[in-house]
């Protein structure tokens, strides 16, 4: 079926310093992914919309230079926590949809990667 | 814009028995679908179930089926059998039908398996 995968699945960075998450679909092509922050017992949100081509879409209140996102190809996202500070530790998660003919419209989701800002 | 409710945080069930969890959603969309995910403590999203709007026939998956109730617009899942490693967080979500179209969650709820 559909895979998607995420690295790293933890990464602990230093306050200040810059962190990248990859997101990748393994075996079909997503001109769209979506990327969510989840606190503790508590649901996903979306943070972006990312765009093979084009600009990410982002959520109200989601600071568009902290959380820069770039859709590299139809296989590849990628979010970097700029200049990161301790409350931007969280588990955050990517997310995309299968256009294929057979998906049953379903999303697929990556590992998520636990962000720890020391 | 869509919204999902799930109003209930946590339930409980008693393995081998039988739970329902509650979910309602609003939307002026013909065309969307319907999903319930389960969230071990792994944090992956599982995907349990999935309901076409158009289709009036209710999902069924192993012991997992789903009470797709179009015109009140109550989407509830089902877990006969329950066991132990049900214990999860549930997540009901919706999806229009667009191909890129994001998933819209409810709050999630979490359901513990007694022994």
């Amino acid at each position: 079926g559909a895979v998607v995968s995420q690295h790293p699945s933890r990464v602990i960075c230093k306050s200040g310093t810059s962190v990248k998450i990859e997101c990748r679909s393994l075996d079909f092509q997503a001109t769209t992914m979506f990327w969510y922050r989840q606190f503790p017992k508590k649901s996903l949100m979306l943070m972006a919309t990312s765009n093979e081509g084009s600009k990410a879409t982002y959520e109200q209140g989601v600071e568009k230079d902290k959380f820069l996102i770039n859709h590299a190809s139809l296989t590849l996202s990628t979010l970097t926590v700029t200049s990161a500070h301790p409350e931007d530790s969280s588990f955050y998660i990517c997310s995309a949809p299968n256009p294929g003919r057979n998906s049953g419209n379903t999303i697929y989701f990556g590992e998520g990667s636990w962000l720890t800002v020391v | 814009a869509q919204t999902v409710t799930q109003s209930q945080p946590e339930m409980s069930v008693q393995e081998a028995e039988t739970v329902t969890l509650s979910c309602t959603y609003d939307t002026s969309e013909s065309d969307y679908y319907l999903f319930w995910y389960k969230q071990p403590p792994s944090r992956q999203m599982i995907l349990v179930i999935r309901q076409e709007a158009y289709k009036q026939q209710n999902a069924t998956e192993n012991r997992f089926s789903v009470n797709f109730q179009k015109a009140a617009k109550s989407f509830s899942l089902k877990i006969s059998d329950s066991q132990l490693g049900d214990a999860a967080m549930y997540f009901c979500a919706y999806r229009s039908g667009g191909a890129n179209s994001k998933l819209t969650f409810g709050k999630g709820i979490t359901l513990s398996v007694r022994p």
